[in-house]
């Protein structure tokens, strides 16, 4: 079955510091990978998704097809990077759906 | 402005009550989704849409219903509320096609059944 997994729910990190928040998936076919952020008192909102290949906010994530992972990054941590993040499949790559499977989200928290 | 609209965004209601949580959006989109989420837990889909008169059941089982009689209202209904029903709602809508494959999502519905 699809399934995404993270394994974090939280990841405390320092100003400056480098952030990795963990996303591994299991999929049968042609995945389509996507990263979505809630930041407080916000919705959510897509962040980036592989096919893209763009960082946005100085975050990157790469597909690993090989590990079946989708590790977001950032070298910097900033205090505004705190938020929920959660990893998100997309079934039926190309096709008419577009269902998306979530993962449980880890909530990143960038001290001072 | 282009935008999605759930409303109420909370709802403390009695079991056995009917309800109705709204969802509109000005973006054009045909899709729409409904998808539930407890306190920590991922968002589970509990219904889709293609367009107009098109609905489906998502992967969580759902007692509530969902219609589509316009492309930009996909309200969805529970018929009797119960205590299990408590969670966060929330709505969002995409576009068709591959380049267009991204979901933007309402602020939710926080319900609780007591």
């Amino acid at each position: 079955a699809q399934r995404v997994t993270q394994p974090e729910k939280l990841l405390s990190v320092f100003k400056g510091a480098p952030v990795e928040l963990k996303c591994n998936y299991s999929y049968s076919g042609s995945p389509e990978l996507f990263w979505y952020v809630q930041y407080s008192r916000q919705r959510l909102q897509l962040l980036l998704r592989h096919i893209s290949r763009e960082s946005i906010k100085g975050f990157t994530a790469d597909l690993n097809k090989g590990e079946t992972s989708f590790h977001l990054k950032k070298p910097f941590a900033q205090e505004e990077d705190s938020a929920m993040y959660y990893c998100a499949l997309s079934e039926n790559y190309g096709g008419a759906t577009n269902k998306l499977i979530f993962g449980t989200g880890t909530l990143l928290a960038v001290q001072p | 402005e282009a935008d999605i609209y759930q409303t109420p965004r909370y709802l403390v209601i009695g079991t056995g009550k009917k309800i109705t949580l709204e969802c509109s959006q000005t973006m054009g989109h045909d899709k729409m989704y409904w998808y539930q989420q407890d306190p920590g837990m991922e968002l589970h889909l509990i219904h889709y849409s293609y367009g107009v008169n098109s609905t489906e059941k998502g992967d969580l089982s759902s007692e509530s219903t969902v219609s589509r009689i316009r492309t930009e209202h996909f309200p969805l209904t529970l018929e009797s509320a119960r205590p299990s029903h408590t969670s966060q709602y929330l709505c969002a809508s995409s576009e068709w096609g591959l380049s267009k494959n991204i979901q933007y999502f309402g602020a939710g519905t926080r319900l609780s059944v007591l």
